[in-house]
């Protein structure tokens, strides 16, 4: 399975710290994409960082990606209360970037 | 900025029946993704649509599913014979063109199979 998978599956802090997220994956891929979750809502885009691509930033947010480790961090800086969601990492495959899996998310609890 | 948008929010479904979600893509978007996420699960791939016909399919979708898009807007997944374990949010997404284009998710149905 390609699925990736984030961990922490929780995390909790404080306004203005950072929170990283990671995220593994199995196979091959052309793109990573990060989303946020809010509670009872849909997926909201992030970032969408490329295979050929090893760092991109986008505001607060900060995003690393390792191929030969089929990893990805996500970064948010000087976190705020309005951060707090699920966060999931995306990938498709080499072969078909038509069909996506998610992974298991981290739930990140801002605390102001 | 443009927005997938879902209807119904909710709806509840007697066991057995069958159901209909709606969506409707951004305008200029030719890719046409279903997902399922049952509470507190991940995000499932269900389904990708391109050119009128199905590209992709999980092993979730099987023949109590189908898709169609009847019009130039509408995207909708239909539900046959609907079991207590179909209850899930239901996720549309579209995307562009280029395969680095990201999907933009609508905010979901909520199905409740009674």
């Amino acid at each position: 399975s390609q699925q990736g998978e984030e961990d922490p599956q929780a995390l909790s802090i404080q306004e203005g710290e950072n929170a990283t997220m990671n995220c593994s994956y199995k196979t091959s891929i052309n793109n990573l994409q990060w989303y946020r979750q809010n509670s009872g809502r849909g997926l909201v885009h992030l970032i969408l960082i490329r295979s050929n691509e090893r760092e991109k930033h986008s505001g607060r947010l900060r995003v690393t990606l390792d191929t030969s480790k089929k990893s990805s961090s996500l970064l948010i800086t000087a976190s705020r209360a309005a951060d707090t969601a699920s966060y999931f990492c995306a990938t498709d495959a080499l072969d078909n970037f038509n069909k996506f899996y998610f992974g298991s998310g981290t739930k990140l609890n801002v605390k102001p | 900025e443009p927005e997938v948008t879902q209807t119904p929010s909710h709806q509840v479904t007697q066991m057995g029946q069958e159901v209909i979600l709606r969506c409707v893509p951004i305008s200029n978007h030719l890719y046409f993704y279903w997902y399922r996420q049952i509470l507190g699960q991940k995000v499932e791939f269900l389904v990708s649509f391109y050119n009128n016909e199905i590209s992709e399919k999980s092993e979730i979708f099987d023949d109590q599913f189908s898709v169609e898009r009847p019009d130039g807007s509408n995207f909708t997944l239909k539900i046959r014979s609907t079991k207590l374990e179909d209850s899930a949010m239901y996720f549309c997404a579209s995307r562009g063109t280029a395969s680095n284009q990201p999907q933009h998710f609508g905010d979901g149905t909520r199905l409740s199979i009674l």
